[in-house]
């Protein structure tokens, strides 16, 4: 099946840097999460992004579907960025049913 | 316009003993899941509904746990008799047509 790999696993910034987080995926995918989840376990939607780009901000991601990846760029990083950055797609499982299927996130720690 | 709910936030308990978490979608949203995020890990799904029906359940451990979405619109989630290695976090999470996703802030199950 699908599976989603997230690096760097773990990452460690100077308020100000800026950053880029990657997701891979091993199938084609029509649609495409990032989330951030906050030191307090909550779950953030930060785009939804099948393909191409899409910014918010200090925050830009692009999906390129054909090649199986996404990067989400982090720019002038603050203190409230840190938490764990997931990536999620959907993947059609054996009961015939597409399930939204984590990576196992990016740690972020953005130090003042 | 709310998000999902859920509730408890927190829960302890005595191993063996039953538990329940509730959850209130967004409205109008058709598609449930719960997840399960262990510490450190991305989330994990173990069911998703479709209206009232369970659509993906396979990731469900049916002796212990089960769900149920009465009216297609509030579920509840019950682990009967829980055991040491439930304590998680179990997330809910809706959407409209299998679009984009939205969770709520979780229950933190603690099982002594």
């Amino acid at each position: 099946g699908i599976q989603v790999e997230q690096s760097p696993p773990d990452l460690i910034l100077q308020e100000g840097a800026n950053s880029t987080l990657r997701c891979n995926f091993s199938d084609s995918v029509n649609n495409l999460q990032w989330f951030h989840q906050n030191p307090w376990g909550q779950l953030i939607n930060l785009f939804y992004i099948p393909s191409g780009t899409k910014q918010n901000g200090r925050l830009s991601a692009t999906t390129v579907a054909t090649e199986r990846y996404s990067l989400l760029y982090i720019s002038s990083s603050q203190t409230t960025d840190s938490g764990v950055y997931f990536c999620a797609v959907p993947i059609l499982s054996g009961a015939g049913s597409y399930q939204l299927t984590f990576g196992k996130g990016t740690k972020l720690s953005v130090i003042p | 316009e709310a998000g999902v709910v859920q509730s408890p936030r927190y829960k302890i308990i005595e191993k063996k003993q039953p538990v329940a978490f509730w959850c209130n979608p967004i409205s109008g949203h058709n598609t449930l899941y719960w997840y399960l995020q262990n510490l450190g890990q991305g989330p994990e799904l173990l069911i998703r509904y479709e209206n009232e029906e369970a659509v993906d359940d396979s990731q469900l451990p049916k002796d212990r746990f089960s769900a149920e979405r009465l009216k297609g619109v509030d579920s509840t989630l019950k682990i009967q008799p829980a055991e040491l290695g439930d304590s998680a976090v179990y997330l809910c999470a809706s959407s409209s047509q299998n679009t984009e996703a939205f969770f709520g802030q979780g229950t933190r199950l603690t099982v002594v």
